[in-house]
């Protein structure tokens, strides 16, 4: 099983600031990674496929980088709705798939 | 627009039972993989169980082997999740997803509570 793992526990940032969250992988994944958006009482929302593919509806202050094992997740300007959960999860080496234990990003 | 709505969850004593279903409207159903994740109060997101399109193809995660079934009525638009042996850490919120690997539509979530 791959075990992904996420950076900080817990992000705080001003809004307008930029947020750059983290995650790698056990092993490589490729880039078959995806990264969720999770605000309480939600369920999760897709925001990136195939690494760095917004999914539709998503802003373009959201953006993935990274291939293998070593991820980025960067909200270029926070606005209010950005603070939540992110989660990231790999479907390249499944089943199963793996999500990371989650980034908090809270308001500095 | 697709929506896919949980329903089953409750309260139920260790070593107990419950089946969970998922209603899907919007798409055509019987041309999507289907998912069962949960999420335990205040915890991270944890894949259950995957049904192919047609239900020959089925996995579990360890977690579940052996206790939970997943299944299908293509003709009903529905998902289900046999719950058995039911433990306190089995505790979650039980998401219904269309799709097997990045998932774009989620349910709402049905609530299981495993407690004496």
């Amino acid at each position: 099983e791959v075990v992904m793992t996420q950076s900080p526990v817990t992000l705080s940032v001003s809004p307008g600031e930029r947020a750059t969250l983290s995650c790698r992988a056990s092993q490589s994944v490729s880039s078959n990674l995806a990264w969720y958006q999770q605000k309480p009482g939600q369920a999760p929302r897709l925001l990136i496929y195939g690494a760095s593919t917004r999914a539709t509806g998503i802003p373009a202050r959201f953006s993935g980088s990274g291939s293998g094992t070593e991820f980025t997740l960067t909200i270029s300007s926070l606005q209010s709705e950005d603070f939540a959960v992110y989660y990231c999860q790999q479907y390249n080496n499944w089943p199963p798939i793996t999500f990371g234990q989650g980034t908090r990003l809270e308001i500095k | 627009q697709v929506q896919l709505v949980e329903s089953g969850g409750g309260l139920v004593k260790p070593g107990g039972s419950l089946r969970l279903s998922c209603a899907a409207s919007g798409f055509s159903f019987s041309d999507y993989y289907m998912t069962w994740i949960r999420q335990a109060p205040g915890k991270g997101l944890e894949w259950v169980s995957y049904i192919g399109d047609s239900g020959n193809t089925i996995y579990y995660a360890d977690s579940v082997k052996g206790r939970f079934t997943i299944s299908r009525d293509n003709a009903k638009n529905s998902l289900y999740l046999q719950m058995n042996s039911l433990r306190a850490e089995d505790t979650a919120v039980y998401y219904c997803a269309r799709g097997g690997t990045n998932i774009v539509y989620w349910g709402q979530g049905t609530l299981v509570t495993v407690s004496s």
